[in-house]
């Protein structure tokens, strides 16, 4: 099946900082790909996606770029603020043409004022 | 976006003890949701896989007999804790499926906090 990996963390900042996390792929095809962020004590929310080569998936000043030729998908944000503190989970469907997402381990940002 | 609401968000049971956790999708239908676990500061790990009206598909090293799925309606499935031990202790999370014209997308519960004494 498919699989991914990301940077472990912690990743520590300061309010205004540049983040980067990397996560890269393997996969069958050119699935979807995702990244998701927890907040303490909560669940998963969508963060953002790209659904095919070159896409560009952008929300709340977080962007990540779907490039096949490094099967990449890093996650970057050029200015970080204390309420981005979460953990980053980078994922993808388990099969080509399969719902079901499998995660990377994700990555816990901390970021300080 | 869409809503998917997981029913007790934190909950302490004793050992030996059965526990249910609910996830409903509010505002659309889902024949198809997930069930992962979440251990402390790691991933998330599929359980199984619900659908409405048929039987729940396990993953490897699931034991079914312990974590009793029951898909029973478009919106809400369940997932019960047989005989709880403290190693059961663990974050429990689902996610639903929306299967849309244009799309499918899946959106997640705020989890389940379970902690066997």
């Amino acid at each position: 099946g498919n699989s991914v990996t990301q940077m472990e963390g912690p990743v520590t900042l300061s309010e205004e900082a540049f983040l980067t996390i990397n996560c890269t792929y393997t996969a069958t095809g050119y699935p979807s790909l995702f990244w998701y962020v927890q907040y303490p004590g909560e669940g998963l929310q969508l963060l953002l996606k790209a659904t095919k080569a070159d896409d560009k998936g952008s929300n709340k000043g977080f962007e990540a770029t779907y490039r096949k030729e490094t099967t990449s998908f890093h996650l970057e944000k050029g200015s970080v603020q204390v309420s981005d503190s979460a953990v980053y989970f980078c994922a993808l469907p388990m099969y080509s043409g399969y719902s079901t997402l499998t995660f990377g381990k994700g990555t816990m940002l901390l970021v300080s004022p | 976006g869409a809503v998917v609401s997981q029913h007790p968000s934190r909950v302490i049971c004793k050992s030996g003890t059965s526990v249910k956790i609910e996830c409903r999708s509010l505002d659309f239908q889902a024949t198809t949701m997930f069930w992962y676990r979440q251990f402390p500061k790691q991933s998330l790990m599929l359980m199984a896989t619900s659908n409405e009206g048929s039987k729940a598909t396990y993953e490897q090293g699931v034991e079914k007999d312990k974590f009793l799925i029951n898909h029973a309606s478009l919106t809400l499935s369940t997932l019960t804790v047989t005989s709880a031990h403290p190693e059961d202790s663990s974050f429990y999370i689902c996610s639903a499926l929306r299967q849309g014209e244009a799309n499918t997308e899946a959106f997640f519960g705020q989890g389940t906090r379970l902690t066997v004494v």
